[in-house]
């Protein structure tokens, strides 16, 4: 069975920073690009990012690049995201995802999340 | 980077069909066939309804349907049920990047 696993998520100051992980098993997580996807509090998805199967190709949406960083670590099945220089805008409910097929964008499966608050 | 638009809310009585647009532009749902659909639950996390503008993974009901013309995407429910009240939303492929539509709410009256 497919799990995807998120950690790291909780109150964080304003400019401050927090690493986010993602456990996952039940596949050959060294063969999926693997995406992060937040929420905001009563709004829409938003894509974050995104890291090819082995880490050479990574890519941002323009409100995180510079302050964020994905990465992964297939020998231990798990991604990550680094957030620093963080803002209120950032606060959201973070998901790890699995994109299906290489180069589609379809995430078929997902996390349960965990709740990123920055505040004061 | 813009999101894609979808209607803020859509309702149906059951066993009614009912369609979801998603607009982009050409550069997302007009030049990929990569559109893909999801549902949410309150407090849930999404699930991946349709792949490739019409696919379906396993286990979604063929009462499920997607389709494209030009910028416009579109998802359709037959036969409506009371557990297709849920919060859908639309996402595209675009430049190695992902854009999700705003999301709408489906009310089954």
């Amino acid at each position: 069975e497919v799990q995807l696993v998120e950690s790291g998520g909780g109150l964080v100051q304003p400019g401050g920073s927090l690493r986010l992980s993602c456990a996952a098993s039940g596949f050959t997580f060294s063969s999926y690009w693997m995406s992060w996807v937040r929420q905001a509090p009563g709004k829409g998805l938003e894509w974050v990012a995104n890291i090819k199967q082995d880490g050479s190709e990574k890519y941002y949406v323009d409100s995180v690049k510079g302050r964020f960083t994905i990465s992964r670590d297939n020998a231990k099945n798990s991604l990550y995201l680094q957030m620093n220089s963080l803002r209120a805008e950032d606060t959201a409910v973070y998901y790890c995802a699995r994109e299906a097929m290489a180069g589609t964008g379809a995430f078929d499966y997902w996390g349960q999340g965990t709740l990123v608050t920055v505040s004061s | 980077q813009s999101a894609l638009t979808q209607p803020a809310s859509v309702s149906g009585s059951p066993g009614q069909s009912i369609t979801i647009s998603c607009t982009g532009t050409s550069s997302d749902v007009g030049g990929y066939n990569y559109v893909s659909w999801y549902q949410q639950h309150p407090g849930k996390a999404p699930k991946l309804m349709i792949y490739e503008v019409s696919n379906r993974p396993s286990g979604v009901p063929d009462r499920f349907s997607g389709s494209k013309s030009g910028n416009t995407a579109s998802l359709t429910i037959s036969g409506l049920q009371a557990e297709d009240e849920a919060d859908y939303y639309c996402s595209s492929y675009t430049s190695s990047h992902v854009v999700f539509g705003g999301g709408t709410k489906l009310t089954v009256l």
